[in-house]
């Protein structure tokens, strides 16, 4: 059983470059969603998804977008990278909101 | 206004001592209540957790934590701590924001450093 898995698992860019983060499932979970983590401030929701063709956003949705064509797959694009976004990202899944969360080993992304 | 506040940000114990991390919630309402830990350059994983039924509940590697629902809490022990347990602990907690929409918020975290 692969989980949840995120690539890349580090990424360096430059202010205003783009990029799209890779998150896959592989137990048929509906909810899925990305967070971000930042030192003293735990995770926070950055987009959500209930099922294939729904998201909505989190806490911290502005510089991000998702999409999900896809029950395994929840990506998430940064528009034009800031300073501000630089951050540890992880994308969890499960069958619901209420159930527990799976957890991926998290994307480290620096941006200069 | 925070959902999830856990109440230590540092705890740092002595190996084979007692740990409590403490974890209080804002609601009125039935919830789901989970502790995750997150050791160095990992991901979350779960401790345990409490959807319905006794309130003691108990989890992976010696970890313990009670529901008390007139405090609003649900505190993490565990009687013994070993040098592995060096990690930050994550309180969260689901909310229901109407008759099937719910809301999953985690606390800030609390590191916990196991000295010998």
């Amino acid at each position: 059983n692969a989980g949840v898995t995120q690539t890349p698992k580090f990424q360096v860019l430059k202010t205003g470059q783009s990029m799209t983060l890779q998150c896959a499932q592989d137990m048929n979970h509906e909810y899925m969603s990305w967070y971000r983590q930042d030192p003293g401030m735990g995770l926070r929701l950055i987009h959500y998804s209930v099922g294939a063709g729904i998201t909505d956003q989190g806490e911290v949705p502005n510089g991000y977008n998702v999409s999900r064509s896809t029950t395994e797959d929840f990506p998430l694009r940064l528009l034009s990278a800031a300073p501000s976004q630089t951050s540890v990202y992880f994308c969890a899944s499960s069958p619901m909101v209420n159930q527990p969360q799976h957890f991926g080993d998290g994307t480290r992304l620096s941006i200069l | 206004a925070q959902s999830v506040t856990q109440l230590d940000s540092q705890v740092p114990v002595f190996e084979e001592a007692p740990v409590e991390l403490r974890c209080n919630y804002s609601s009125s309402v039935s919830v789901y209540l989970f502790w995750y830990v997150q050791y160095p350059n990992q991901g979350l994983q779960l401790l345990l957790k409490y959807l319905s039924g006794s309130t003691l509940v108990k989890g992976i590697n010696g970890f313990e934590a009670e529901f008390n629902k007139s405090q609003t809490s649900f505190h993490l022990r565990k009687p013994s701590v070993h040098i592995s347990d060096t990690a930050e602990y994550f309180c969260a907690v689901t909310l229901p924001r109407s008759s099937n929409d719910y809301k999953l918020s985690f606390g800030a975290g609390t590191t916990v450093t196991v000295r010998a």
